[in-house]
């Protein structure tokens, strides 16, 4: 059965130092992972896929076969960052491809 | 485009009603999913629909729990005899028909259940 771990409930660091969050995954065929984000009183949206290799408002996420990872990281963190973040793993196969599983979440906060 | 939207956004029941929560999907949106989202946890899947067929159930509860998407009109999730532990936050979201980008999916603001 896919699985995705974030380990971290809650994390805090203060604005310009460098911001990762941790995500690891279970899945036997070939994974397709996201993140999605909720910022203060709006809704889940999709910040990041991993297959787009692309940088979203400075964050990456780089795909980690050997250790099924898929952590997000930031160089410089900001106070807008402050949201909920989401890892999320597509069912790649069968008839429900659509289906997203989610991580637990990590409340990252940022300080001035 | 609206966006996804879902109604009502705050719903209290006594324990044995029933409750029903509509999601409009985004315009051109074929796919709806549900999730369920109890406190501290995070989003859990429940069932993926397409017009007039559940795809995918394998999160719905067995019992009390039914979810629809007819031809016309809004997925509805049913929960019949609601008890407290079905307090929640119930959230909607839709992808687009193109199975190129059926990993967009766009998330409704929520209905919050409580169960008194």
């Amino acid at each position: 059965a896919q699985r995705v771990t974030q380990p971290e409930k809650l994390l805090s660091v203060f604005k310009g130092a460098p911001v990762e969050l941790k995500c690891n995954y279970s899945y036997s065929g070939s994974p397709e992972l996201f993140w999605y984000v909720q910022y203060s009183r709006q809704r889940l949206q999709l910040l990041l896929r991993h297959i787009s290799r692309e940088s979203i408002k400075g964050f990456t996420a780089d795909l980690n076969k050997g250790e099924t990872s898929f952590h997000l990281k930031k160089p410089f963190a900001q106070e807008e960052d402050s949201a909920m973040y989401y890892c999320a793993l597509k069912n790649a196969g069968g008839t429900s491809y659509g289906k997203l599983t989610f991580g637990q979440g990590t409340i990252l906060t940022v300080h001035p | 485009n609206a966006g996804v939207m879902q109604n009502p956004r705050h719903l209290v029941r006594r324990r044995g009603q029933e409750a029903r929560l509509r999601c409009s999907p985004m315009k051109g949106h074929s796919h709806v999913y549900w999730y369920r989202q109890l406190p501290e946890e995070g989003l859990k899947f429940m069932v993926y629909l397409q017009k007039e067929n559940i795809i995918d159930e394998s999160g719905m509860p067995k019992e009390r729990f039914s979810a629809e998407f007819p031809k016309e009109g809004p997925s509805i999730l049913r929960i019949q005899q609601v008890v407290r532990g079905d307090s929640a936050a119930y959230f909607c979201a839709s992808s687009p028909s193109d199975y190129r980008r059926i990993y967009e999916q766009y998330f409704g603001p929520g209905t919050r259940l409580t169960v008194t």
